[in-house]
C-alpha cells in the first residue's frame, strides 16, 4: 500500500515556540491531505483539509492562525503549531488521499507534541 | 465533529474468541470504513463497505452495514494477540472521513 511519512514522531517544546510537522507521501501524489488531532484514548478529530496549491479548509473551532497548513507540493504538507501552549499538547496525525473520489486514506505514524 | 459512536468502548476477550464491535452514525454516507490503531501510532485501513452493500469479508474480518439503522458492525474471528489495538469506524461523506469514538480491544493470550 501507499506510504505516508510523518516527521517528527515526537517533539517537546517550550511554551511560546512554534513547531512544524511534516507529512510526505512517498510513493504517490497526494492531491488532498488531512490533519487530525487525537487526545489520549479518544477519537481523531479532523482539523483541516489541505489541497495542493490552495488554502486549507479548517473545521469549525480550529484556529487557522494557530495551526498553519501549507500544501505546496503533491507530496508534502506541513502543519505549524504557532506559539504553542500546553493545551496544544496532543497527538497529531496526517493522512493523504491519492485523488478525487479515492475514499481510502493512508495515514502517517503521528506526532506526539508535548508543550512545557 | 464526530460522526460515530462505537460500542463497546473497551473489550477484552481470550485469544481464539471472536470480537464484535458496533458503530452507529448520524448522517447519510457514501461508505463506511474501519481502521485499526496500535497505541501511539497511525491508523491502518482494514475494510471499506459502500452504502449499497450489506456485508463484506476480508480474511478474518466481517463487516455489516445497515443504512436504515445507520449502524455497522465489525467481527474479528479467531482473535490473536496481535489484534490488540483500537478500532475505529469512519464515515465518508462530503469528501472527508469522520471517525467514531473507537473500541479498545485487548486479546488475552
Amino acid at each position: 500500500g501507499a506510504v505516508v511519512s510523518q516527521h517528527p514522531s515526537r517533539v517537546i517544546c517550550k511554551s511560546g515556540t512554534s513547531v512544524k510537522i511534516e507529512c510526505r507521501s512517498l510513493d504517490f501524489q497526494a492531491t488532498t491531505m488531512f490533519w487530525y488531532r487525537q487526545f489520549p484514548k479518544q477519537s481523531l478529530m479532523l482539523m483541516a483539509t489541505s489541497n495542493e496549491g490552495s488554502k486549507a479548509t479548517y473545521e469549525q473551532g480550529v484556529e487557522k492562525d494557530k495551526f498553519l497548513i501549507n500544501h505546496a507540493s503533491l507530496t508534502l504538507s506541513t502543519l505549524t503549531v504557532t506559539s504553542a501552549h500546553p493545551e496544544d499538547s496532543s497527538f497529531y496525525i496526517c493522512s493523504a488521499r491519492s485523488g478525487q473520489g479515492h475514499e481510502k486514506l493512508f495515514f502517517g505514524s503521528g506526532t506526539q507534541l508535548s508543550v512545557l | 465533529s464526530q460522526q460515530g459512536e462505537e460500542d463497546p468502548q473497551a473489550l477484552s476477550i481470550q485469544e481464539g474468541e471472536n470480537a464484535t464491535m458496533n458503530c452507529s452514525y448520524k448522517t447519510s454516507i457514501n461508505n463506511l470504513q474501519w481502521y485499526r490503531q496500535n497505541s501511539g501510532r497511525g491508523l491502518v485501513h482494514l475494510i471499506l463497505i459502500r452504502s449499497n452493500e450489506r456485508e463484506k469479508h476480508s480474511g478474518r474480518l466481517r463487516v455489516t452495514l445497515d443504512t436504515s439503522k445507520k449502524s455497522s458492525s465489525l467481527l474479528i474471528t479467531a482473535s490473536r494477540a496481535a489484534d490488540t489495538a483500537s478500532y475505529f469506524c469512519a464515515t465518508y461523506g462530503n469528501e472527508k472521513l469522520t471517525f467514531g469514538t473507537g473500541t479498545r480491544l485487548t486479546i488475552i493470550p
